[in-house]
């Protein structure tokens, strides 16, 4: 079954304390993204990559770290979490296509809570 | 500064009614590509339709249509007599060609369809 999957599907943690979400697709996508939904502000772009090694920022990137050192994978590091981090996290995988024409899949996402 | 806004932050109506969602965005591109997705109180995020700027013809999938229409910059979303099943939130989302890599989501409209 095609998906995006994404562990831990629920965290709490401390604020300080190293943490890594990660997120797996199985459709050889290159494109991957990862968002976080808030209250009132919908989904907003924490970082993208397009291919292995090569990342870069959405509009949110602060305090977030991403590698992308094999195409199926493309974890979410926050080196020192922050209450400010409480958030819910989502990643989703696409094929570039033509510019635009892709769909993106969304992982069910990560409830994260920053104590 | 905002690209997308969903100025309905909550609706509720009553099954068998139709509702419409608006979508208002913010480009100066004449290329580009304008998405809904739905949220289910399960919290995953499920892509309903893709539009691209040149293609203003109206859409409808079953109990589905969404109106583009350039000229005011809205690409709006009705739902012919909902259904309870329909109680989600519904997000409006635009991509640009120039950096199709970036996602700009609206805030969201909650959906409450009582029986």
């Amino acid at each position: 079954e095609a998906q995006v999957t994404q562990n831990p599907r629920y965290l709490i943690t401390v604020t300080g304390k190293k943490l890594t979400v990660t997120c797996s697709q199985n459709m050889n996508h290159e494109y991957m993204s990862w968002y976080r939904q808030d209250p009132g502000l919908g989904l907003r772009q924490i970082y993208y990559s397009m291919n292995v090694e090569v990342t870069d920022k959405g509009d949110v990137p602060e305090g977030y770290k991403v590698s992308r050192k094999e195409k199926r994978n493309f974890p979410l590091i926050l080196e020192s979490p922050s209450p400010n981090q409480t958030s819910l996290y989502f990643c989703a995988s696409s094929l570039p296509g033509l510019a635009g024409e892709d769909t993106q899949y969304f992982g069910p996402g990560t409830r994260l809570t920053v104590l | 500064a905002q690209k997308v806004t969903q100025a309905q932050t909550e609706i509720s109506v009553v099954e068998k009614e139709d509702v419409t969602l608006d979508c208002v965005y913010e480009t100066r591109d004449t290329t580009y590509y304008l998405f809904w997705y739905k949220q289910p109180p399960s919290g995953e995020l499920v892509f309903l339709i893709r539009r691209n700027s040149f293609d203003e013809q109206n859409e409808i999938s079953g109990r589905y249509s969404w109106n583009f229409q350039k000229s005011t910059s809205s690409f709006n979303f009705t739902i012919t007599a909902s259904q309870v099943v329909d109680s989600a939130v519904y997000f409006c989302a635009l991509r640009f060609l120039y950096n199709f890599n970036k996602f700009y989501f609206g805030s969201g409209t909650k959906l409450n369809v009582k029986p």
